[in-house]
């Protein structure tokens, strides 16, 4: 059974970072680009990275390139992401999903963790 | 970026009833359109891919339909556990977008 389970939420201040974590299970985590989609309170879904199947191509929108840093540890089945600079406007619930294809279908999700950007 | 507009953003129905979500691209996307719902936990579930794939575990009263800018999810009869939101997102260039939602909610 696919399973993506997502940790390293919490507060955090304005200007601060932090790491989130997502531990894949039931598949070859290898073999499928990986994503980070969130989704900010009472509001939609908006995709925020994606890496591919080696780690070696990342994929940003404009509202997090260079603050933001997906990577992928293959050998541990962990999607990473590094987030620096936070602002407020980060607020939301980060899902991991799984992607196939560098654009997505995301096929499946996880539960998703809260971070919650504030001083 | 290519702008998904999802059409209504809410949706009263009953149960049994048959009911259809609008999705429109502002640019041709080629059938690459996905469906999710997501349920009031934050569950998110994939339904949809290409159009008209249904993913694996999806009941056979959802379906999908479309081409060009225009594409709609249709569900023939709806059950309780139906009443979620649905979004669509488009997978034809980058970045991938998504529509802002409906809320399919009970009459």
């Amino acid at each position: 059974e696919v399973q993506l389970v997502e940790s390293g939420g919490g507060l955090v201040q304005p200007g601060r970072s932090l790491k989130l974590s997502c531990a894949a299970s039931g598949f070859t985590f290898s073999n499928y680009y990986m994503a980070w989609v969130r989704q900010a309170p009472k509001k939609g879904l908006e995709w925020v990275a994606t890496i591919s199947t080696s780690g070696s191509r990342t994929y940003y929108p404009d509202s997090v390139k260079g603050r933001f840093t997906i990577s992928r540890d293959n050998a541990k089945s962990s999607l990473y992401l590094q987030m620096n600079s936070l602002k407020s406007e980060d607020t939301a619930t980060y899902y991991c999903a799984r992607g196939l294809g560098p654009a997505g279908y995301f096929d499946f999700w996880g539960p998703g963790t809260m971070v919650t950007v504030s001083s | 970026d290519i702008q998904m507009t999802q059409s209504p953003s809410s949706l009263p129905a009953s149960l049994g009833e048959r009911v259809t979500i609008s999705c429109r691209a502002s640019q041709g996307i080629s059938n690459n359109l996905n469906w999710y719902q997501q349920k009031p936990d934050g569950t998110i579930k994939p339904l949809i891919y290409y159009t008209s794939n249904l993913q694996s575990g999806v009941p056979s009263r959802f379906s999908g339909s479309g081409s060009g800018t225009d594409y709609s999810l249709t569900i023939s009869s709806l059950e309780p556990e139906d009443f979620a939101m649905y979004y669509c997102q488009q997978d034809a260039s980058f970045p991938p977008t998504f529509g802002a939602g409906t809320k399919l909610e009970l009459k």
